[in-house]
This record gives structure tokens, sequence and C-alpha cells, in this order.
């Protein structure tokens, strides 16, 4: 069984749309994240959240929206998008109090604006 | 945002042979955890250390974490193909939240 899965892998979209990817983990975590990995193979978090609170990185432009339906998920949702938004995009869990915060990450969604 | 500078940024080395990449901030983590991520799939994780002065042995691979837990390095002894990938270090904070360096890009050669 995947433990945290993505979907779709690859999104080709054009500026000025809007878009969601989905992620779903089934470790049974408490805490999930967004990161963002540019072109040089940057890592950047954008997200973490778990049933208490979100903690969103300043940098992140305002376009970007978390959305938790329940606790195995963490959707992100991109409005009007720009062609700098383009990157792989990486869902990941972990158990906050457990081994230190170990992350298990889904296999990223590469995002193509055009 | 803590920056985490890892050096070096490429790496390419023969099978058989040693190397160290290094993971350095001007911030203190109270954890750093080590990644390494093949192309296509997300980073998985290594190790964590936790403590000043850490070592800690993964078969051919030995994590340290600084005394002032700000830096830390990866030693592979013996590389194999099989060891290519970029590594990454993520530093994490009492909040858990995860800042990660700038990755290093290791190529083993048959």
């Amino acid at each position: 069984d995947t433990a945290v899965s993505q979907t779709p892998k690859y999104l080709v979209t054009q500026m000025g749309n809007d878009k969601s990817i989905k992620c779903e983990q089934n470790l049974g975590h408490d805490t999930m994240y967004w990161y963002k990995q540019d072109s040089k193979k940057f890592l950047k978090i954008m997200f973490s959240y778990n049933n208490k609170e979100l903690i969103i990185n300043e940098t992140v432009p305002n376009r970007f929206s978390p959305k938790s339906p329940d606790k195995a998920h963490l959707n992100l949702h991109i409005n009007s998008l720009e062609l700098g938004d383009s990157a792989v995009y990486f869902c990941a869990s972990s158990q906050a109090l457990l081994r230190q915060g170990e992350q298990y990450f889904g296999p990223g969604t590469r995002l193509t604006v055009t | 945002t803590q920056l985490l500078e890892q050096s070096p940024q490429f790496l390419s080395i023969q099978e058989g042979e040693n190397l160290t990449v290094y993971c350095n901030s001007s911030s203190v983590f109270s954890s750093l955890q080590w990644y390494r991520q093949e192309p296509g799939e997300g980073p998985v994780l290594l190790v964590t250390v936790v403590t000043g002065g850490e070592v800690k042995k993964l078969k051919r691979l030995t994590f340290q974490f600084g005394d002032a837990r700000k830096d830390s390095s990866l030693h592979i002894t013996a590389a194999q193909p099989g060891d290519t990938g970029l590594y990454l270090c993520a530093g994490g904070t009492p909040g858990n939240q995860f800042y990660f360096g700038t990755g290093t890009s290791l190529t083993v050669i048959p």
C-alpha cells in the first residue's frame, strides 16, 4: 500500500487557470506538509498543517491555499497560475512526536504552466 | 527562512572511492535529517540526528551532527553506483518545521 499518494503525477495548464493537487496519507500521521522543488532541486517548505495549526511560509503567495477535508488529506489549491509556479510539488506527512518528525514523501506532482 | 548550504553541489566519483558531503548553517536546529532522492521520486529519509556531536552509522554511511547543532556531514565509504542520487539535509525546529539544504547531486561511476 502506498503511504503518501498524490494526484495527478503530471499537470500541464495555462497561465491564469486554477488547479488543485490532491494528497492522501494512510499512515495515521497528524501532520502534513507541502513542499515546492524548483529546477535547481531546492526543496522549500510551503505549508505544514495538523489538526490544530496551519503554518504558512511567509514567502508563499496567497494564490496558494491548502485545504484539509480530514486528517488524512491535505490538498493544494492554486489560483491564477503563473509561469513561475512551474515546479515539482511534494506532499509529506509525519507524526509530530514520533521519531523526531520523520517525514514520508509522496512521489511528487510535476506542474508545468504554459 | 533558515538556510542550509550543502557542499559540494555536484560530485562525480569512481566506484570504491570515499566522499564527504557537508551541510552548514548559521542557525541552530533541534534535529538534522539526511534524505536521498532519486529521479522522479520523493526524498527518502536516511537518518535523523538530534544530539550535538552525535554520530550514526548506516552500513557504509556515517552521519555526524556538529557540536553546536548547526552543521552536519555525511561520509560514504567505498561508494557504489547504487549510492547515486540527490542527497538533502534538513534542519528541524522544535515546531516540527523542516528547512532543506541546497542539495548534493552524487554520481558514482562503475
